[in-house]
């Protein structure tokens, strides 16, 4: 059974960056896909992108190309998105869940506050 | 990108009684690959359905999808008290993957 469990809560300034974690155990990490999804009050959820371990290169929808990182490293089961570019529309919660198209499971989230 | 639109917004239901919760797509999705999550407060998103009918072996048989295309429907039988919360559809036939905004049950 996967469980992902992220790093904890972030304030950031605007124009900063902000590293979010997600630490997989169970199954055989690398070999499924790790997706990115925020969640904020006005856009809803969004996908932010994707990552397979073991191969990885990362996919991103175009609206975050550039802004977003996404990397893995297997010795530690854990995968990071980037966001650099901070706004305030950026605040909203993270999720890492495993998939690429349907999502199951997810992590438990992580606050990202971008304020001054 | 496919735009999903969910309708109602709010649901008003009482315990035992359906919900019928309708996810509605701005252009066909592709083999019918949409997904429904289930959200309590406080919570991550949980999968209940793939492939628009397919249930999880987690999710209770009362939840059932259907749908094709266009349209697509989450129904729920008799409704128990932890089913209060909020529905989210989800496409993933088509890049990027796209949610709905969400229908929320409440309790009446």
């Amino acid at each position: 059974q996967v469980q992902l469990v992220q790093s904890g809560a972030e304030v950031k300034k605007p124009g900063s960056s902000v590293k979010v974690s997600c630490k997989a155990s169970g199954g055989t990490f690398g070999s499924y896909s790790i997706s990115w999804v925020r969640q904020a009050p006005g856009p809803g959820l969004e996908l932010l992108g994707g990552i397979i371990p073991m191969f990885g290169k990362a996919n991103y929808p175009q609206k975050f190309q550039g802004r977003v990182t996404i990397t893995a490293d297997e010795s530690t089961s854990t995968v990071y998105m980037e966001l650099s570019s901070l706004r305030s529309e950026d605040t909203a919660v993270y999720y890492c869940a495993r998939g690429h198209d349907s999502l199951d499971p997810w992590g438990q989230g992580t606050l990202v506050t971008v304020s001054s | 990108e496919i735009v999903l639109t969910q309708s109602p917004g709010t649901l008003s239901l009482s315990p035992g009684e359906s919900a019928t919760l309708s996810c509605r797509a701005s252009q066909s999705v592709p083999s019918s690959f949409l997904a429904w999550y289930q959200q309590k407060p406080g919570q991550a998103p949980r999968l209940l359905i793939y492939g628009a009918s397919s249930r999880l072996t987690a999710t209770p048989d009362r939840f059932s999808g259907s749908g094709s295309g266009t349209d697509f429907t989450l129904t729920i039988s008799r409704l128990e008290p932890e089913d209060f919360a909020v529905y989210y559809c989800q496409q993933y036939g088509g890049s990027p993957r796209t949610f709905g905004r969400g229908t929320k049950v409440e309790i009446k």
